[in-house]
């Protein structure tokens, strides 16, 4: 079946440790998105991809960093400078438009990292 | 700024009732507003709205959007307990690929 699949589902760290978080879909979009969830904050936009080899800061970048070798996955790492790195991060692909904005995104089911 | 407000933040009702929950956006270049629920942890789509004044109607669950005052409703009519879920709106920008979302209405049915 086709989906997103995000790993792992569950992550603890120590303060001063970088993490990486995978995300791998099978649905042959061009377009992936991370997102971090706070409680009574919705969705904020991390990174983004519209194609292999190219990514975009979101409104909350800094402390995070991606890249996009390849068609399938948009690994997300979290870096020590991320000052509050404890969240619920959620990947996503769409299909690109060229024009007329994203449609549809679909998500993965989610990593919670929570640091020590 | 790009900017989504949801409301209210949480709403508990019985089971039976019918609820409406609220989206507001202030999109520069806004190109369609979506609608997600997220029950436990992957939030599934619902609608996507890009014409002011047209339905969109799925089952009991209804959407309409208002473009002139920048505002969307979800209608839920005659709930059950597995409507409970967090409801999410998100507006999308016109020629870029990203969504920016809301809070999120936490909804919660009681039987």
């Amino acid at each position: 079946d086709g989906g997103i699949t995000q790993s792992p589902k569950y992550l603890f760290r120590k303060e001063g440790q970088n993490v990486t978080l995978s995300c791998e879909q099978n649905l042959n979009h061009d377009a992936m998105y991370w997102y971090r969830q706070d409680p009574g904050q919705g969705l904020r936009l991390i990174y983004y991809s519209q194609i292999v080899n190219d990514f975009q800061k979101g409104d909350i970048a800094e402390g995070y960093s991606v890249s996009r070798e390849k068609k399938e996955s948009f690994p997300l790492t979290v870096t020590s400078a991320q000052k509050n790195p404890t969240a619920f991060y959620l990947c996503a692909s769409s299909i690109r438009r060229l024009a007329g904005g994203t449609g549809e995104l679909f998500f993965g089911e989610g990593s919670r990292l929570t640091v020590l | 700024e790009d900017k989504v407000v949801q409301s209210p933040l949480s709403l508990v009702v019985h089971e039976g009732d019918t609820v409406t929950l609220n989206c507001s956006y202030e999109v520069t270049n806004f190109r369609s507003l979506l609608w997600y629920k997220q029950e436990k942890k992957a939030p599934t789509f619902l609608f996507m709205l890009t014409s002011s004044g047209i339905e969109k109607k799925s089952g009991r669950l209804s959407s309409i959007l208002d473009k002139k005052e920048l505002f969307s409703i979800l209608n839920i009519t005659a709930t059950q307990t597995g409507d409970s879920a967090v409801y999410l709106c998100a507006g999308g920008i016109q020629g870029a690929q990203k969504l920016v979302f809301g809070q999120g209405t936490r909804l919660t049915i009681n039987p």
